[in-house]
């Protein structure tokens, strides 16, 4: 069975701090693909990443990072220099490759992390 | 920037109405979703379509129904609605290939049933 887990249900911050969300997944599959979505206040959610299973290279874009530890089954998001606009409900989510093709590319999700960056 | 539309973005209705949330994209995805969103935050598959005329459940049970007649248009209809059917509905859209890709989200339907 696979299984994501954000064991961090809320966090809060003031603006320019460091944090960064957890997220640990369970899968039995060799082959799968990690992803974070973030959603803000508007409701649709937004894709930041998608990372392959054999691709343990870490990844950074402007303030964000991704730390992929295939030993600690993890896959965890850190925003540098956190701003106000970077309050949003995070998910990270897994897809396995399927038994049949129909589910292909269909996502586990975690159960979200809410990031409150106060001024 | 995807283009991926519902609509209405709200709706209040009472008990036992039939309602049909909308959903088109015109990035010619082959696959959509349909997820339910609860208060507390967590998403949960309910149907899938992988093409035209498939339709398929998803991790979660649910009364609705989906039909998916043209590529670009996955509506999801409840016959009569229901208090606990009070909730976030998201439709997405993706392209149906390996490995996956990424999924594009419309800006959700905030059903309230009362």
């Amino acid at each position: 069975a696979q299984k994501v887990t954000q064991a961090q249900t809320e966090i809060s911050v003031v603006e320019k701090e460091d944090v960064t969300l957890d997220c640990v997944y369970e899968t039995r599959d060799t082959t799968y693909y990690l992803f974070w979505y973030k959603q803000p206040p508007s409701g649709e959610l937004v894709f930041l990443i998608r990372r392959n299973s054999f691709d343990e290279q870490n990844e950074i874009s402007g303030r964000y990072s991704w730390n992929f530890q295939k030993s600690t089954s993890s896959f965890n998001f850190t925003i540098t220099a956190s701003q106000v606009v970077d309050s949003a409900v995070y998910f990270c989510a897994l897809s396995v490759r399927a038994n049949y093709g129909g589910s292909q590319g269909n996502l586990i999700f975690g159960k979200g992390t809410k990031l409150s960056v106060k001024p | 920037e995807a283009d991926i539309y519902q609509t209405p973005r709200y709706l209040v209705i009472g008990t036992g109405k039939k309602i049909t949330l909308e959903c088109s994209q015109t990035m010619g995805h082959d696959k959509m979703y349909w997820y339910q969103q609860d208060p507390g935050m967590e998403l949960h598959l309910i149907h899938y379509s992988y093409g035209v005329n498939s339709t398929e459940k998803g991790d979660l049970s649910s009364e609705s129904t989906v039909s998916r007649i043209r590529t670009e248009h996955f509506p999801l209809t409840l016959e009569s609605a229901r208090p606990s059917h009070t909730s976030q509905y998201l439709c997405a859209s993706s392209e149906f290939r390996d490995p996956p890709y990424e999924q594009y989200f419309g800006p959700g339907t905030r059903l309230t049933v009362t």
